[in-house]
């Protein structure tokens, strides 16, 4: 089977770098994907990493290390409009179709 | 492009009853997905579906719960007869299937209340 694990929760301060972790366990990887959700709104994709290493995509940056099972997602400059749930996602194991996500990470962002 | 449409966006119906949510998917796009949020579950896949033919129902939760894909533009998620526990979000997603990141694309949601 598949299975996420994040963080519930991750409070920080306007401006500063904030990191969300994921680790997962599937029988079969063809990469990891973050998105971000709103209250209210639907999920909306971030960013993907199929293979070990560093994304970036603006503030946002994505690491994975395929190895450890493990990857993060890297917001840096922190806005208040950045506050909502960041969820991890892995695809596979039957060559990619069936997306699993976790239970997500809520940040909040003080001023 | 319009984007994944669901319908309704808001439904409140009473124990007992037949609920339908509808989905039309992002044109081109090869795999529909339909998951139901909530707090204490997060976002669950109930089933999947790949040029139009169901690939895992594994998520359904149980048999009230039947979903179709009669074309490629249309799909709908079926709840006979509706229970309290029911009430959720279900989103409807679609995507390219195998293509480069596999970027899902999620409707806005069907938000339903069973009272």
């Amino acid at each position: 089977g598949q299975s996420l694990e994040q963080p519930s929760e991750v409070t920080a301060v306007e401006g500063a770098i904030v990191q969300i972790n994921c680790t997962y366990q599937t029988s079969g990887f063809y990469g990891l994907s973050w998105y971000q959700q709103h209250d209210g709104g639907a999920p909306t994709f971030l960013s993907y990493n199929a293979l070990d290493g560093l994304e970036e995509t603006g503030r946002f940056s994505s690491f994975l290390s395929r190895s450890d099972s493990y990857g993060y997602l890297l917001l840096q400059e922190l806005q208040m409009k950045d506050s909502a749930s960041y969820f991890c996602a892995v695809r596979g194991p039957d060559g990619g179709f069936k997306t699993i996500f976790g239970a997500g990470t809520r940040l909040f962002v003080k001023a | 492009d319009a984007g994944v449409i669901q319908s309704p966006r808001h439904e409140v119906t009473e124990m007992g009853q037949e609920v339908t949510l509808r989905c039309k998917p992002i044109s081109g796009h090869n795999s529909l997905f339909w998951y139901r949020q909530t707090m204490m579950r997060g976002l669950e896949l109930l089933i999947y579906f790949n040029n139009n033919v169901p690939i895992d129902d594994s998520g359904m939760p149980e048999d009230r719960f039947s979903a179709k894909m009669p074309n490629a533009s249309f799909s709908t998620l079926k709840i006979q007869p509706s229970e309290p526990r029911d009430s959720a979000v279900y989103f409807c997603a679609s995507s390219m299937g195998q293509g480069t990141g596999n970027t899902i694309y999620f409707g806005e949601g069907s938000w339903l209340t069973v009272v």
